[in-house]
């Protein structure tokens, strides 16, 4: 039974600062692994995907690492700034991936 | 469409009445996910459909939710006698396939709010 833990759970950090999210999950038989931002009131935003046969992936500031062996993705932010302020969740898929199993989240807190 | 559509956007009820949520997934998507996600929770895995069947409902919490889809477009998400428990954001996604290989693409979203 697939398992995701997100650590920290929130995180307040002045602008500029570079972050480093951290997901765990229970099964590595996993094809791929998602990062979704989501605002106050509103739906997921996919940041990024992740294949098992990546390493990582990068968009804009963001990167994502995954290591199936140890059960481990980080999501990494670069210059953080305000509008970067959501909650990062974290989701991997169940065995048979025919849905997604999503970790509590890091609530991320960006001041000026 | 470009998106996946969620209907409505906000939902107030009373408790005891039946509520239907729509979900309109991308178009040529033939996987559909339903979510909750109850204040201050994480999100819960509800139902699965690969086209019209629904090869997993595991995640459904009672007998009073039900959901259909027709035509391996538009799905519904029926809630039979509204409790006040059941007052959470439910999200709709859909994917290319099942192996969701490509990726997973929420909807925003509908907030029922059972009074």
């Amino acid at each position: 039974k697939q398992e995701v833990t997100q650590i920290p759970a929130a995180l307040s950090v002045p602008e500029g600062e570079n972050l480093v999210l951290n997901c765990s999950f229970t099964d590595s038989a996993i094809y791929n692994l998602q990062w979704f931002r989501q605002d106050p009131g509103k739906g997921l935003t996919s940041l990024l995907l992740i294949q098992s046969s990546q390493r990582e992936q990068t968009s804009g500031r963001l990167n994502a690492s995954l290591d199936k062996s140890s059960g481990r993705s980080t999501l990494y932010i670069a210059a953080s700034q305000p509008g970067d302020s959501a909650t990062y969740l974290c989701a991997a898929p169940s065995g048979g991936y025919n849905k997604l199993i999503f970790g509590a989240g890091t609530r991320l807190a960006v001041h000026p | 469409g470009a998106g996946v559509s969620q209907s409505p956007s906000n939902k107030v009820t009373e408790k005891g009445k039946d509520v239907e949520l729509r979900c309109d997934p991308i178009s040529g998507h033939t996987a559909l996910y339903w979510y909750r996600q109850s204040l201050g929770q994480g999100l819960e895995f509800l139902i699965y459909f690969q086209g019209n069947s629904a090869p997993d409902k595991s995640g459904l919490p009672s007998d009073r939710f039900s959901a259909e889809r027709t035509g391996g477009s538009v799905s519904t998400l029926t809630i039979q006698r509204t409790q006040q428990e059941d007052s959470a954001v439910y999200l709709c996604a859909s994917s290319l396939d099942s192996g969701g290989a490509a990726g997973y693409t929420f909807g925003s979203g509908t907030r029922l709010t059972v009074v």
